[in-house]
């Protein structure tokens, strides 16, 4: 298995700021994900974090809101940029582990509320 | 694509009574089955899987069953305790696939003490 750490653990922000969001993993892993949960629902995933290329997003998200990098094997950061309320969600971080399985391990989730 | 249903949406139960919690998917290709369970505040654990070369898999008190051809799948936990109550989601994935998972839509599951 794999730990993953995120920061910040919660935020509140103000409409039309950005946030943006740490994910470290523990282990070598060979894929890192970024997924919304929005309060009850389901997670959705918003983009395939790659190292060292641009991420690979899924229908109806794009980069200039939420730009993703992942500078090396561990780490990644997700921002949420112009947000509107809209974006209050959990933002999740997920990895799968070099070697390992091709399960997904979770982090514990940004929880950000936007006013 | 994938697209995986999850039933029910809500699940009460006495405390030592048995729990089920079905998910069927779409594409065929499919061939990888995770279980996470989602406590409140934090972030989805894996609690088991299962592959498609496998019929059922158990872990102590928690067991998945798989039946490809009906294309769907089940957890299933003994013995509840208050301690499993928590949102459980099942995923489906193509592990040779770019290893995105298509999640259902999750279960509330209460244990009633």
């Amino acid at each position: 298995s794999a730990v993953i750490s995120q920061k910040p653990s919660r935020d509140i922000c103000q409409r039309g700021t950005s946030l943006t969001i740490q994910c470290q993993v523990d282990s070598q892993v060979t894929m890192m994900f970024w997924y919304r949960q929005q309060p009850g629902q389901s997670l959705t995933l918003i983009a395939t974090a790659n190292q060292g290329s641009e991420a690979t997003y899924e229908s109806g998200f794009v980069i200039d809101k939420f730009p993703i990098s992942r500078p090396n094997l561990t780490f990644s950061t997700l921002t949420v940029s112009n947000m509107s309320p809209e974006d209050s969600s959990i933002y999740l971080c997920s990895a799968s582990i070099a070697g390992g399985p091709e399960t997904q391990y979770f982090g514990p989730g940004t929880r950000l509320l936007v006013l | 694509g994938e697209n995986v249903e999850q039933h029910p949406s809500t699940l009460s139960v006495q405390e030592g009574d048995s729990a089920v919690i079905k998910c069927t998917y779409s594409d065929s290709a499919s061939n990888y089955f995770p279980w996470y369970k989602q406590e409140l505040g934090k972030g989805p654990q894996l609690i088991i899987d299962i592959r498609s070369n496998v019929g059922e898999k158990k872990d102590q008190r928690i067991a998945v069953t798989l039946n490809k051809t009906a294309k769907h799948f089940s957890l299933h936990i003994t013995e509840t305790q208050p301690e499993d109550s928590a949102v459980y989601f099942c995923a489906a994935s193509i592990s040779t696939s770019g290893n995105q998972f298509y999640f259902g839509t999750g279960t509330s599951l209460t244990v009633i003490p």
